[in-house]
């Protein structure tokens, strides 16, 4: 039982570089989510999906890109790399995208770095 | 709006002491509550949860009481062990007007054990 399978694992892109980090979750679940985590302040939402071809904006989706073509698959894409979005990104999903009902499972995080 | 305190880290611990780590929070309504920790090169995983006022989550030693009066999650456990050693976030998440959920994470305590 794999869960949430994020890769690369690490990545180093230069400035203006385009990327997309793979999430696959084998589940079934309905949401899936985006989070980047910086140092000092917390996980902040980017992009969530409650379903296949449904896509939002979280709490910092600028510079950045999603689709859910597929219930297992949520890919986010970097469009032009900044040295801002140097971070650990997670990739989450659940049932239902409500936490009290349903826990969050994540993967192990992709650690990205801008130069 | 809404938003989570945790005590600044690292905290370090000698085997078999009592851990208290505390968290309160700023919500507008009536919040769910969650403490998540992290493991070394891991996602985070949820490791208990209050969803109203007096709840007490509990999950393999670990305990933590939702205090609406001091709006407070403190996360305790009586004797830590090595395997103890992470990160803890204390969350807690909003149903919007919407339906939607909002998730705020606190910044993270980084929990070190020594034998």
């Amino acid at each position: 039982n794999a869960g949430v399978t994020q890769t690369p694992k690490f990545q180093v892109l230069k400035t203006g570089q385009s990327m997309t980090l793979q999430c696959a979750q084998d589940m079934n679940h309905e949401y899936m989510s985006w989070y980047r985590q910086d140092p000092g302040m917390g996980l902040r939402l980017i992009h969530y999906s409650v379903g296949a071809g449904i896509t939002d904006q979280g709490e910092v989706p600028n510079g950045y890109n999603v689709s859910r073509s597929t219930t297992e698959d949520f890919p986010l894409r970097l469009l032009s790399a900044a040295p801002s979005q140097t971070s650990v990104y997670f990739c989450a999903s659940s049932q239902d995208g409500y936490s009290y009902n349903s826990p969050l499972h994540f993967g192990n995080g992709t650690r990205l770095t801008v130069t | 709006g809404d938003s989570v305190t945790q005590m600044e880290g690292p905290v370090t611990l000698s085997e078999e002491a009592f851990l208290t780590i505390n968290c309160t929070y700023t919500a507008t309504g009536y919040p769910s509550l969650f403490w998540y920790v992290q493991y070394p090169g891991e996602g985070l995983q949820l490791l208990l949860k209050a969803t109203k006022a007096d709840d007490k989550g509990s999950n393999k030693g670990f305990e933590a009481t939702y205090r609406k009066e001091t709006t407070s999650f403190h996360l305790e456990k009586g004797s830590v062990q090595v395997s103890d050693s992470a990160v803890y976030f204390c969350a807690l998440s909003i149903i919007s007007n919407f339906g939607n959920e909002k998730l705020t994470f606190g910044t993270g305590t980084r929990l070190t054990i020594i034998p």
